[in-house]
């Protein structure tokens, strides 16, 4: 089955740069998708990316996909403290068949 | 409503109780979906829906656990018999069509916990 992998949790300065790691391993997905999950709040989508794309830019948001390794990341600019929320990896998107699968959630916290 | 939602936010429930939690899509979305999110985890699937029927049910766990969408609009999840290995937060959500980009609309969740 499918299996997506992140780490649990990653700090930053504000104003640095925050880079997220995700693997997967389901080499059929059509898309890969970031969503970002504040507190007390639903998951929000922040970007995704078409499988045969490598990079995608977004104003401080850039992806990295390497589809031969399964990885997938997710780099923001200029990190500020609203930022701070969980970020989840997820594949899926296959015509028809739109449930996703998640990963566990990155932490990030922004340090002011 | 401008987005997805669920009633209700908290249901708090003894083992062995029944409960239904409910879900309002963004109006005209004809796909929904239920995910479960435990503490700690990322969102899991539980069951999609287009227009009336389940169009994937393989996320559910057992079948204590059922869902319907009778109008094609507001769905309901039900879990019999609960257990406290069903305490978690229940998402819905919705999406235009049935083949999109995968950008689902999320609910703010029905937390359940079962003593």
């Amino acid at each position: 089955g499918e299996d997506v992998e992140q780490s649990l949790f990653l700090s930053v300065r504000e104003g640095d740069s925050s880079v997220i790691n995700c693997t997967y391993t389901d080499s059929s997905s059509t898309y890969l998708y970031w969503y970002k999950q504040e507190p007390g709040a639903g998951l929000q989508l922040l970007t995704y990316i078409f499988s045969n794309m490598d990079m995608k830019q977004d104003q401080r948001l850039t992806v990295l996909l390497n589809k031969k390794d399964k990885h997938l990341s997710l780099r923001i600019a200029d990190t500020q403290t609203g930022d701070s929320a969980i970020y989840f990896c997820a594949e899926g998107g296959q015509t028809g068949a739109n449930n996703l699968f998640f990963g566990t959630g990155t932490r990030l916290t922004v340090i002011p | 409503g401008a987005g997805v939602s669920q009633t209700p936010s908290n249901k708090v429930t003894e083992k062995g109780k029944y409960v239904e939690l409910r879900c309002d899509p963004i109006s005209g979305h004809t796909a929904l979906y239920w995910y479960r999110q435990s503490l700690g985890q990322g969102p899991e699937f539980l069951i999609y829906f287009q227009g009336t029927g389940a169009a994937d049910d393989s996320g559910l766990p057992n079948d204590r656990f059922f869902a319907v969408r009778p109008e094609g609009s507001v769905s309901t999840l039900k879990i019999q018999r609960t257990e406290r290995g069903d305490s978690a937060v229940y998402l819905c959500a919705s999406s235009p069509t049935r083949e999109n980009t995968g950008e689902l609309f999320f609910g703010e969740g029905s937390r359940l916990t079962v003593l």
